[in-house]
């Protein structure tokens, strides 16, 4: 949607590499969602942030809400192939009643 | 695995013809959705339901319908396919009586328009 931008659109990184990527909303969030798709799958649920700075961890990826800036982030450590596919964020906006919107997606390709 | 089938998984289909797309949950959720997916738009919310035939529109329902009359199967249509309706289709549930929380979804529908 465009009420969610996410950044880069795409990346190719090496293995081992960190990296980062951006989701930031133009409306007011209620709560942020992060989601994998692996090509030709569904979404996988990854986290799910709710309160102004807060960060949370699974394995190598780590989210951070900024509530100031509107914006998460999603930062993944020494990057493997198996990080590989498309990330997207969702978020639940205030203006829209709490329904989930998502941004276009980043696509990730890992290269060993 | 959140116990949800869609069907069918793919689909190929002549512009004017009806098509209804399942989605089959095992656990009672409460909230469905139907999303789209297409390059460059991320996905969007076609229509969503919050009980059986308690329903309603997304951001992009246009040309699209929906039923629920069980808890278990919630029913996209298309009344005349179009070629703009070309996409990947996702069902999902969230896990949460408030809705729109922790969605999980199904595996998808690729629905070609010719």
């Amino acid at each position: 949607s465009q009420e969610l931008e996410q950044s880069p659109q795409s990346l190719i990184v090496q293995e081992g590499k960190n990296l980062t990527i951006n989701c930031t909303s133009s409306k007011t969030l209620y709560g942020l969602y992060w989601y994998k798709q692996k090509y030709g799958e569904g979404l996988i649920f990854l986290m799910m942030l709710q309160k102004g700075g807060e960060e949370k961890s699974h394995e190598k990826i780590t989210a951070k809400l900024d509530e100031k800036k509107q914006q998460s982030s999603l930062h993944i450590t020494a990057s493997q192939p198996s990080h590989a596919g498309i990330y997207l964020c969702g978020a639940t906006l205030m203006e829209y009643g709490n329904k989930l919107v998502f941004g276009a997606g980043t696509i990730l390709r890992v290269k060993s | 695995d959140a116990g949800i089938t869609q069907s069918p998984r793919h689909k190929v289909t002549e512009t004017g013809t009806p098509v209804t797309l399942r989605c089959h949950q095992t656990e009672n959720h409460r909230y469905m959705y139907w999303y789209r997916q297409d390059p460059g738009h991320g996905l969007r919310l076609i229509h969503y339901s919050y009980g059986v035939k308690d329903t309603d529109k997304g951001e992009v329902s246009d040309g699209y319908s929906v039923s629920r009359s069980k808890t278990e199967d919630f029913l996209l249509t298309l009344e005349s396919a179009t070629s703009s309706q070309t996409s990947v289709y996702f069902c999902a549930i969230s896990e949460s009586d408030r809705g729109f929380e922790k969605l999980f979804f199904g595996s998808g529908t690729q629905l070609s328009v010719l």
